[in-house]
Protein backbone atom coordinates (compact mmCIF):
# COMPACT_ATOMS: atom_id res chain seq x y z
CA UNK A 1 0.00 0.00 0.00
CA UNK A 2 1.50 3.68 -1.06
CA UNK A 3 1.48 5.46 2.07
CA UNK A 4 3.82 8.01 4.00
CA UNK A 5 4.63 7.32 7.66
CA UNK A 6 5.25 9.17 10.88
CA UNK A 7 6.81 8.53 14.16
CA UNK A 8 5.61 9.08 17.06
CA UNK A 9 2.02 10.25 16.47
CA UNK A 10 2.24 11.58 19.48
CA UNK A 11 4.57 13.59 21.52
CA UNK A 12 4.88 15.52 25.04
CA UNK A 13 8.36 16.88 25.81
CA UNK A 14 9.82 19.72 27.64
CA UNK A 15 11.44 22.90 26.43
CA UNK A 16 14.93 22.18 25.11
CA UNK A 17 15.01 18.66 24.44
CA UNK A 18 16.07 17.63 21.20
CA UNK A 19 13.28 15.86 19.28
CA UNK A 20 13.21 13.47 15.79
CA UNK A 21 9.70 13.00 14.08
CA UNK A 22 10.58 10.77 11.22
CA UNK A 23 9.10 10.23 7.89
CA UNK A 24 9.16 7.53 5.49
CA UNK A 25 7.47 6.89 2.44
CA UNK A 26 7.31 3.91 -0.23
CA UNK A 27 6.46 5.13 -3.71
CA UNK A 28 10.16 6.23 -4.31
CA UNK A 29 8.64 9.75 -4.54
CA UNK A 30 11.47 12.73 -5.05
CA UNK A 31 9.76 15.64 -3.26
CA UNK A 32 9.09 15.67 0.40
CA UNK A 33 7.84 18.25 2.73
CA UNK A 34 6.91 19.01 6.61
CA UNK A 35 3.91 21.33 6.88
CA UNK A 36 2.65 22.24 10.33
CA UNK A 37 -1.13 22.96 10.92
CA UNK A 38 -2.29 25.92 13.54
CA UNK A 39 -6.06 26.89 13.95
CA UNK A 40 -6.67 29.47 11.64
CA UNK A 41 -3.08 29.73 10.15
CA UNK A 42 -3.58 26.52 7.39
CA UNK A 43 -0.78 24.66 6.61
CA UNK A 44 2.71 26.03 6.46
CA UNK A 45 5.53 24.71 4.83
CA UNK A 46 8.37 24.05 7.14
CA UNK A 47 11.25 23.12 4.96
CA UNK A 48 11.23 21.01 1.44
CA UNK A 49 13.51 18.13 -0.63
CA UNK A 50 13.63 17.97 -4.10
CA UNK A 51 15.68 15.12 -3.82
CA UNK A 52 18.37 13.21 -1.91
CA UNK A 53 20.93 15.71 -0.21
CA UNK A 54 18.49 18.55 -1.63
CA UNK A 55 16.78 20.69 0.94
CA UNK A 56 15.65 24.03 1.07
CA UNK A 57 13.52 26.15 3.24
CA UNK A 58 9.79 26.23 3.85
CA UNK A 59 7.55 29.30 5.09
CA UNK A 60 8.19 28.37 8.29
CA UNK A 61 11.68 27.18 8.82
CA UNK A 62 13.33 29.16 11.93
CA UNK A 63 13.55 26.42 14.73
CA UNK A 64 13.57 23.39 12.62
CA UNK A 65 16.31 21.61 10.97
CA UNK A 66 15.94 18.14 8.25
CA UNK A 67 17.98 16.03 6.88
CA UNK A 68 17.78 13.68 3.05
CA UNK A 69 20.19 11.14 3.22
CA UNK A 70 18.07 8.58 1.63
CA UNK A 71 15.32 9.08 -0.86
CA UNK A 72 12.62 7.32 1.56
CA UNK A 73 13.53 9.47 4.76
CA UNK A 74 12.97 12.69 5.49
CA UNK A 75 12.94 13.24 9.70
CA UNK A 76 12.26 16.72 11.15
CA UNK A 77 14.35 17.29 13.59
CA UNK A 78 13.77 20.26 17.08
CA UNK A 79 17.31 20.79 18.15
CA UNK A 80 15.77 23.15 21.26
CA UNK A 81 11.87 22.59 21.03
CA UNK A 82 10.04 25.60 22.36
CA UNK A 83 6.10 26.08 23.14
CA UNK A 84 5.69 27.92 20.17
CA UNK A 85 6.27 25.02 17.94
CA UNK A 86 2.89 23.41 20.05
CA UNK A 87 1.50 22.05 16.30
CA UNK A 88 0.06 19.27 14.33
CA UNK A 89 3.14 18.63 12.13
CA UNK A 90 2.53 16.32 8.39
CA UNK A 91 5.18 15.02 6.59
CA UNK A 92 4.38 14.69 2.39
CA UNK A 93 5.55 13.19 -0.97
CA UNK A 94 4.62 13.92 -4.14
CA UNK A 95 6.16 12.12 -7.73
CA UNK A 96 8.09 14.37 -9.88
CA UNK A 97 6.55 12.70 -13.20
CA UNK A 98 7.10 15.18 -15.43
CA UNK A 99 8.70 17.94 -13.36
CA UNK A 100 5.64 17.40 -10.96
CA UNK A 101 2.84 18.30 -13.69
CA UNK A 102 -0.62 17.31 -11.77
CA UNK A 103 0.65 15.23 -9.28
CA UNK A 104 -1.13 14.42 -6.35
CA UNK A 105 0.63 15.14 -2.73
CA UNK A 106 0.56 12.26 -0.25
CA UNK A 107 0.28 12.91 3.59
CA UNK A 108 1.38 11.33 6.27
CA UNK A 109 -1.04 10.51 9.57
CA UNK A 110 0.35 13.57 11.47
CA UNK A 111 2.44 13.70 14.72
CA UNK A 112 0.81 16.20 17.40
CA UNK A 113 3.38 17.90 19.54
CA UNK A 114 3.29 19.68 22.44
CA UNK A 115 5.89 21.24 24.33
CA UNK A 116 5.66 22.46 27.66
CA UNK B 1 3.22 35.36 -4.33
CA UNK B 2 0.22 33.54 -5.32
CA UNK B 3 -2.60 33.78 -2.29
CA UNK B 4 -5.45 31.55 -1.71
CA UNK B 5 -8.61 32.61 -0.70
CA UNK B 6 -11.39 29.50 0.97
CA UNK B 7 -14.72 30.32 3.04
CA UNK B 8 -13.38 30.60 6.56
CA UNK B 9 -17.05 30.24 7.93
CA UNK B 10 -18.32 26.49 8.43
CA UNK B 11 -20.55 25.66 5.32
CA UNK B 12 -23.69 23.78 7.39
CA UNK B 13 -26.29 22.11 4.56
CA UNK B 14 -28.90 19.30 4.87
CA UNK B 15 -28.34 15.50 4.00
CA UNK B 16 -29.44 15.57 0.09
CA UNK B 17 -28.91 18.81 -1.02
CA UNK B 18 -25.38 20.46 -2.71
CA UNK B 19 -22.63 21.70 -1.06
CA UNK B 20 -20.67 24.28 -3.26
CA UNK B 21 -17.49 25.56 -1.59
CA UNK B 22 -15.41 28.02 -2.98
CA UNK B 23 -11.69 28.84 -3.66
CA UNK B 24 -10.18 31.96 -5.12
CA UNK B 25 -6.56 32.97 -5.92
CA UNK B 26 -5.19 36.31 -6.62
CA UNK B 27 -1.87 36.30 -8.22
CA UNK B 28 -0.78 33.85 -11.71
CA UNK B 29 -3.35 31.43 -13.19
CA UNK B 30 -1.71 28.04 -12.04
CA UNK B 31 -1.60 25.37 -14.85
CA UNK B 32 -4.03 23.08 -12.62
CA UNK B 33 -5.75 23.13 -9.14
CA UNK B 34 -6.00 20.31 -6.49
CA UNK B 35 -9.26 19.47 -3.78
CA UNK B 36 -8.24 17.55 -0.85
CA UNK B 37 -9.91 16.39 1.79
CA UNK B 38 -9.02 16.69 5.93
CA UNK B 39 -10.88 15.06 8.20
CA UNK B 40 -9.85 16.03 12.45
CA UNK B 41 -6.71 15.32 13.58
CA UNK B 42 -5.62 13.55 10.09
CA UNK B 43 -3.52 13.87 7.10
CA UNK B 44 -4.88 15.73 3.85
CA UNK B 45 -6.38 13.20 0.97
CA UNK B 46 -6.25 13.91 -2.50
CA UNK B 47 -9.78 14.05 -4.17
CA UNK B 48 -9.25 15.79 -7.60
CA UNK B 49 -6.96 17.56 -10.14
CA UNK B 50 -8.57 20.10 -12.49
CA UNK B 51 -6.19 21.80 -15.30
CA UNK B 52 -6.36 25.10 -16.65
CA UNK B 53 -7.68 23.77 -19.54
CA UNK B 54 -10.38 22.04 -17.93
CA UNK B 55 -13.92 23.52 -17.34
CA UNK B 56 -15.05 20.83 -15.27
CA UNK B 57 -14.39 17.66 -13.76
CA UNK B 58 -16.45 15.24 -12.15
CA UNK B 59 -15.85 12.12 -9.84
CA UNK B 60 -19.03 10.44 -8.39
CA UNK B 61 -20.92 12.91 -6.60
CA UNK B 62 -17.93 15.08 -7.16
CA UNK B 63 -17.62 18.14 -9.54
CA UNK B 64 -14.99 21.00 -9.89
CA UNK B 65 -14.90 23.95 -11.93
CA UNK B 66 -12.31 26.18 -12.90
CA UNK B 67 -12.48 29.90 -14.30
CA UNK B 68 -9.49 31.04 -14.17
CA UNK B 69 -11.16 34.30 -15.45
CA UNK B 70 -12.65 35.19 -12.33
CA UNK B 71 -9.32 33.04 -10.79
CA UNK B 72 -11.91 30.73 -8.87
CA UNK B 73 -12.48 27.39 -8.26
CA UNK B 74 -15.69 25.70 -7.00
CA UNK B 75 -15.91 22.62 -5.40
CA UNK B 76 -19.22 20.72 -5.57
CA UNK B 77 -20.54 17.63 -3.63
CA UNK B 78 -24.35 17.07 -5.03
CA UNK B 79 -26.34 14.29 -2.90
CA UNK B 80 -24.54 15.16 0.31
CA UNK B 81 -24.05 12.79 3.30
CA UNK B 82 -23.22 13.19 6.70
CA UNK B 83 -20.31 11.49 5.77
CA UNK B 84 -18.77 13.82 3.73
CA UNK B 85 -18.47 16.53 7.02
CA UNK B 86 -14.98 17.17 7.04
CA UNK B 87 -12.51 20.14 5.55
CA UNK B 88 -12.48 20.86 1.97
CA UNK B 89 -8.80 22.02 1.30
CA UNK B 90 -7.69 23.54 -2.53
CA UNK B 91 -4.49 23.88 -3.45
CA UNK B 92 -2.12 24.90 -6.47
CA UNK B 93 1.03 25.12 -7.87
CA UNK B 94 3.73 27.62 -6.53
CA UNK B 95 5.57 29.62 -9.45
CA UNK B 96 9.12 27.93 -10.49
CA UNK B 97 7.90 24.56 -10.76
CA UNK B 98 9.71 23.38 -7.53
CA UNK B 99 6.74 20.66 -6.73
CA UNK B 100 5.58 23.11 -3.80
CA UNK B 101 1.97 23.04 -3.60
CA UNK B 102 0.30 26.29 -2.11
CA UNK B 103 -2.59 25.47 0.36
CA UNK B 104 -5.65 27.35 1.10
CA UNK B 105 -6.92 27.49 5.12
CA UNK B 106 -9.94 25.26 3.85
CA UNK B 107 -13.76 25.35 4.22
CA UNK B 108 -15.23 23.04 7.05
CA UNK B 109 -18.25 20.91 5.54
CA UNK B 110 -20.58 19.87 8.14
CA UNK B 111 -24.08 18.06 6.51
CA UNK B 112 -26.64 17.28 8.76
CA UNK B 113 -29.18 14.54 8.62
Amino acid sequence: EAQVTQNPRYLITVTGKKLTVTCSQNMNHEYMSWYRQDPGLGLRQIYYSMNVEVTDKGDVPEGYKVSRKEKRNFPLILESPSPNQTSLYFCASRGQGIRFGYNEQFFGPGTRLTVL
Amino acid sequence: SQKIEQNSEALNIQEGKTATLTCNYTNYSPAYLQWYRQDPGRGPVFLLLIRENEKEKRKERLKVTFDTTLKQSLFHITASQPADSATYLCALPSSGNTGKLIFGQGTTLQVKP
